[in-house]
């Protein structure tokens, strides 16, 4: 199998306070992990491609300082909402990379629904 | 840039139906090739995975490869209606830094 968590899976913050979700393979390890966002009727957009021991790779547009990454483990990454405001509230999807080469599959966890008051 | 192309929805097949869905890709360097299915307000859950070309079939749902043509597709049989979702076509290829594209999407709705 391949499993992938996610915790919390809703929060409610208030604007202004940081927010930390977690992404876990509980079978596989994962050197590379990816953090997505989605917003209603819209596709998955990615955020940034997490890698186990350096720093993540964020996409065009993203601002890391605000999107903080941490993958310091083969089986944990943390995407932390720094400073939140209502614009972040989203559905954060993470998905890990099992295999390698050509056979390589992404499996994605169940999501965190981020509410910012 | 790489592109991934879906049949715009969204798709209607009553019970029972095959559901045929459809979707080509650019690069010709992609080599691992997915379908999964996403249910409204849940993520997305692989369904098939692919490498080669031909057919692979899992259960009622069988995806097909063709790398000349760059198009790969995903048939399911006997359809259900918990069958109805969206499903996403993506594509990568190999590398430490592959990562996937995604197709808009086609919403398929199973009539009972």
């Amino acid at each position: 199998g391949a499993v992938v968590s996610q915790h919390p899976s809703w929060v409610i913050c208030k604007s202004g306070t940081s927010v930390k979700i977690e992404c876990r393979s509980l079978d596989f390890q994962a050197t590379t992990m990816f953090w997505y966002r989605q917003f209603p009727k819209q596709s998955l957009m990615l955020m940034a491609t997490s890698n186990e021991g350096s720093k993540a790779t964020y996409e065009q547009g993203v601002e890391k300082d605000k999107f903080l990454i941490n993958h310091a483990s083969l089986t944990l990454s943390t995407l932390t909402v720094t400073s939140a405001h209502p614009e972040d509230s989203s559905f954060y999807i993470c998905s890990a990379r099992k295999g390698g080469g050509a056979t390589e599959t992404q499996y994605f966890g169940p999501g965190t629904r981020l509410l910012v008051l | 840039q790489k592109e991934v192309e879906q049949n715009s929805g969204p798709l209607s097949v009553p019970e029972g139906a095959i559901a045929s869905l459809n979707c080509t890709y650019s690069d010709r360097g992609s080599q691992s090739f997915f379908w999964y299915r996403q249910y409204s307000g849940k993520s997305p859950e692989l369904i098939m995975s692919i490498y080669s070309n031909g057919d692979k079939e899992d259960g009622r749902f069988t995806a097909q490869l063709n790398k000349a043509s760059q198009y790969v597709s995903l048939l399911i049989r006997d359809s259900q209606p918990s069958d109805s979702a969206t499903y996403l076509c993506a594509v990568t290829n190999s590398g430490a830094n592959s990562k996937l594209t995604f197709g808009k999407g086609i919403t398929l709705s199973v009539r009972p």
